[in-house]
């Protein structure tokens, strides 16, 4: 089945523990990319990457860093997690290498993070 | 700057037809995009449109006013299951062609 594999689903962790959340494909798709989604503001882009060793920030990457080694894993790392980034956390893909959206992405499930 | 405005919930029963509007201020516009997002779930892609008119899939359909600078999507037939959040996504040179989301509309529907 074609799928977007976040892990963890549910993770409560305290400020300053560093966390990796993992995603994974198996589209054979160029472009991944990180969201968060708060309440009341929509999806909001923290990395994307185009290609394997190539990453660009989105919109909020401040205290973010995501890492391309290969094509089908694209982690997000939190090296001193803060209570401001308890959020609701989607990886997604995209076949077309520029993200275009005109095929639409897959999302994966969903990491909701609590930081306390 | 650029910005995406969208009811944050329309009511409709079952069985009637639902509009969800989306109005975009963006430079270098280049698409519309819509999702669907059920509670606790992850969104889902619905349907994008980078040309004026309407694009029909099944009871959904999307339309898109380049000159307006406005898009709805239209559900036909509402069934409860389609209760859920729905998200326009604009893709513009202003964000370096990355999608720039609203802030999503709650369908809520009433048998």
């Amino acid at each position: 089945e074609a799928q977007v594999t976040q892990n963890p689903r549910y993770l409560i962790t305290v400020t300053g523990k560093k966390l990796t959340v993992t995603c994974s494909q198996n589209m054979n798709h160029e472009y991944m990319s990180w969201y968060r989604q708060d309440p009341g503001l929509g999806l909001r882009q923290i990395y994307y990457s185009m290609n394997v060793e190539v990453t660009d920030k989105g919109d909020v990457p401040e205290g973010y860093k995501v890492s391309r080694k290969e094509k089908r894993n694209f982690p997000l790392i939190l090296e001193s997690p803060s209570p401001n980034q308890t959020s609701l956390y989607f990886c997604a893909s995209s076949p077309e290498v520029s993200g275009m959206g005109v095929f639409g992405y897959t999302f994966g499930s969903g990491t909701r993070l609590t930081v306390v | 700057g650029q910005s995406l405005e969208q009811p944050s919930e329309v009511t409709a029963v079952e069985g009637a037809i639902v509009q969800i509007n989306c109005t975009y201020q963006t430079s270098g516009f280049y698409g519309l995009s819509w999702y669907q997002q059920h509670d606790g779930g992850a969104p889902t892609f619905l349907s994008y449109n980078a040309l004026d008119g309407l694009e029909e899939t099944g009871r959904f359909s999307s339309f898109l006013s380049r000159s307006d600078s406005y898009g709805y999507l239209l559900l036909q037939e509402l069934q409860m299951k389609d209760s859920a959040s729905y998200f326009c996504a604009v893709r513009a040179r202003e964000s370096n062609y990355q999608l720039i989301w609203g802030a999503g509309t709650k369908l809520i529907i009433k048998p």
